[in-house]
């Protein structure tokens, strides 16, 4: 039974930056492609990237590419979503997700909010 | 990356049945036979409840069936129970990146 639980969410000034976490338990994390989606108070889902098992391969939406990086670490089990230059309409919930295709398993999700 | 097309809204009584369309492009869901669906009640987290067009993960009812005809992906929910009411999201993989549709929100009369 795979789990995933998001950290990091804060409330950061427009310009700002944020590193979000998701630690990943339950199944086998080193050959599982990882994806961060989001989800705007009251809106649908937006994908954001993906991340090959191996670390070598990313992807980004056009929304973040250029501000966003996305990155993890196999040995700890760990995802990461480095974001730079928050704007307000980056405010949502972060979902990491397992999977590239599809997200078969879900964390909690983390709040981001982008407001002066 | 343009999202998928979704009915904003349906509705059916229990026990009937509905089907909700997600609609895309040759690019897309025409292309690759990656539509999935999720299913999101209320104040809670995505589930994955159809994918590779027609696939149900272990525990989805039989009830929650998939489909492709074209560019337009479909989920078709059967025996609909009141716990069924929620938002439904279909997503399709393209060229290096996953798209969503706007979601439809499912109302269980």
């Amino acid at each position: 039974q795979g789990q995933l639980m998001e950290s990091g969410g804060y409330r950061v000034r427009p310009g700002g930056s944020l590193r979000l976490s998701c630690t990943a338990s339950g199944f086998t994390f080193s050959d599982s492609y990882m994806t961060w989606i989001r989800q705007a108070p009251g809106k649908g889902l937006e994908w954001i990237s993906y991340i090959s098992d191996d670390g070598e391969t990313s992807s980004y939406a056009d929304s973040v590419r250029g501000r966003f990086t996305i990155s993890r670490d196999n040995t700890r089990e760990l995802v990461f979503l480095q974001m730079n230059n928050l704007r307000n309409d980056d405010t949502a919930i972060y979902y990491c997700s397992r999977g590239k295709i599809y997200s078969d398993h879900w964390g909690q999700g983390t709040l981001v909010t982008v407001s002066s | 990356q343009s999202a998928l097309t979704q009915p904003p809204s349906v509705s059916g009584s229990p026990g009937q049945s509905v089907t909700i369309s997600c609609t895309g492009t040759s690019g897309d869901i025409g292309s690759f036979y990656s539509a999935s669906w999720y299913q999101q009640t209320p104040g809670t987290t995505p589930k994955l409840i159809i994918f590779e067009v027609r696939h149900r993960p272990s525990g989805v009812p039989d009830r929650f069936s998939g489909s492709r005809s074209g560019n337009t992906a479909s989920l078709t929910i059967s025996g609909l129970q009141p716990e069924d009411e929620g938002d439904y999201y279909c997503s399709s993989y393209t060229h290096n990146s996953v798209l969503f549709g706007g979601g439809t929100k499912l109302t269980v009369l």
